[in-house]
This record gives C-alpha cells, structure tokens and sequence, in this order.
C-alpha cells in the first residue's frame, strides 16, 4: 500500500524555526513535494526533492533521505502569514501526487 | 492570464443529481488531475490523464467519470452513485513531474 506520515499539528512563535517531518511508504517514487495550503485555498507549490539531500528556497528548505523514506520542511524566521496547512506528497507513475493528510501550523506573536 | 479556472466556485445538488465541475487550463500542460478534499484531510486523486483523450483512475474513482477531450479542458462528472460526494474538489495540472498547479476549487454540497 502506500502511505504518508506527518504531524497533524504544530504550534511556534513568529520568527522561530520549525520543521515537519514526513515518513513514507510508496510503491514507484519519483520524488517527494511540499505545500502549503491556507483555510478555503487551494495548494501552492513550495518544493520539490528527487535526490537525497537539502534544496533551500528562501525561509523554506526541504529534505530528503531515500533511504531512509523521510522527508521534511523547513520554515525558517516564522512570520504570522505561514499559518497554514502543509502536505507533503510523493510523486508517483505518471505524476500522480500522494499526499498526506497534512500539519496545521500555528504560528503565534 | 495564465492559469486554471474552475466553476463554479459552489455548487448545490440534490441527493440522485448527476453534476458537472469544469476545469479549464491555460497554461498548455499536458497532464491534468482531479482531486477531492474533506475537512482536515488530505487531497485524494480521483482521475488523471497525461494526454488529450487518455485518462485513468485515480485511487477514488468510483462514483465520478470524466472526459479530456480538449488539451485544455478536463471536465468532472459526480453521480448519483458517489454515496457521499460533499466535499472540496480541486483540479491540477502538470508540466513536469516536479510541480502542480491547482484551480480555486468547487465546493460541492449535497441537499
């Protein structure tokens, strides 16, 4: 079967670091996404992994170890507007996305 | 504008009504998605099709049907036989494996 594992909640204060981690269970992997979701949107795009290692985007870093079947988010100098929900989905055959059931982060002042 | 566009943005049906959510893309990607979305949860692919008049299900297919018969357009059918169809539908699309794009979603309420 396949499979996601992520925290369903994270609670930090403005100008924090956080971090999410996911564990996953597929068969075919093509890669490993990031994103963010806020209340009543749609997702957005953050990252992307297909090789073991570190990408850094701005605040946003993400990582990702094959071997392991792990993965996570970054989000550095939290700001109030990163309240959101973040998913992380592997890439599969054919591009399909696989996504986990998602973290609600709470950022606070 | 590029981009995709979804409509509408809510939709009422009554209970054994067969309804249509379009989804209309710009941005000449070949592959196109749609997924349901329930309260807290994640997104769960319905269908996809990599290429125009291709499609194959998803891991939630039953009770939806769709057609791609125009490069931009992936239209969603929900039937009467979804037990449960209430819920937020979001359609994607892809130019690469890396990154999907998604439309503003329809939030579909049965009555």
């Amino acid at each position: 079967g396949q499979s996601l594992e992520q925290p369903s909640e994270v609670t930090a204060v403005e100008g924090a670091i956080v971090q999410i981690n996911c564990t996953y269970q597929t068969s075919g992997f093509y890669g490993l996404s990031w994103y963010q979701q806020h209340d009543g949107g749609a997702p957005t795009f953050l990252s992307y992994n297909a090789l073991d290692g570190l990408e850094e985007t701005g605040r946003f870093s993400s990582f990702l170890s094959r071997s392991d079947s792990y993965g996570y988010l970054l989000l550095q100098e939290l700001q109030m507007k990163d309240s959101a929900s973040y998913f992380c989905a592997v890439i599969g055959q054919g591009g399909k996305l696989i996504f986990g059931q998602g973290t609600e982060l709470s950022v606070k002042p | 504008d590029g981009g995709i566009t979804q409509s509408p943005k809510y939709l009422f049906r009554k209970e054994g009504q067969n309804v249509t959510l379009s989804c209309e893309q710009n941005l000449n990607h070949d592959a196109m998605y749609w997924y349901r979305q329930d309260p807290g949860q994640g997104l769960r692919l319905i269908y996809y099709s990599q290429i125009v008049n291709d499609f194959q299900k998803g891991d939630i297919a039953e009770g939806y049907s769709v057609s791609r018969e125009k490069k931009e357009s992936f239209p969603l059918t929900v039937t009467s036989a979804q037990k449960n169809p209430t819920a937020f539908y979001l359609c994607g699309t892809s130019g690469s494996y890396n990154e999907q794009f998604f439309g503003p979603g329809t939030r579909l309420t049965v009555l």
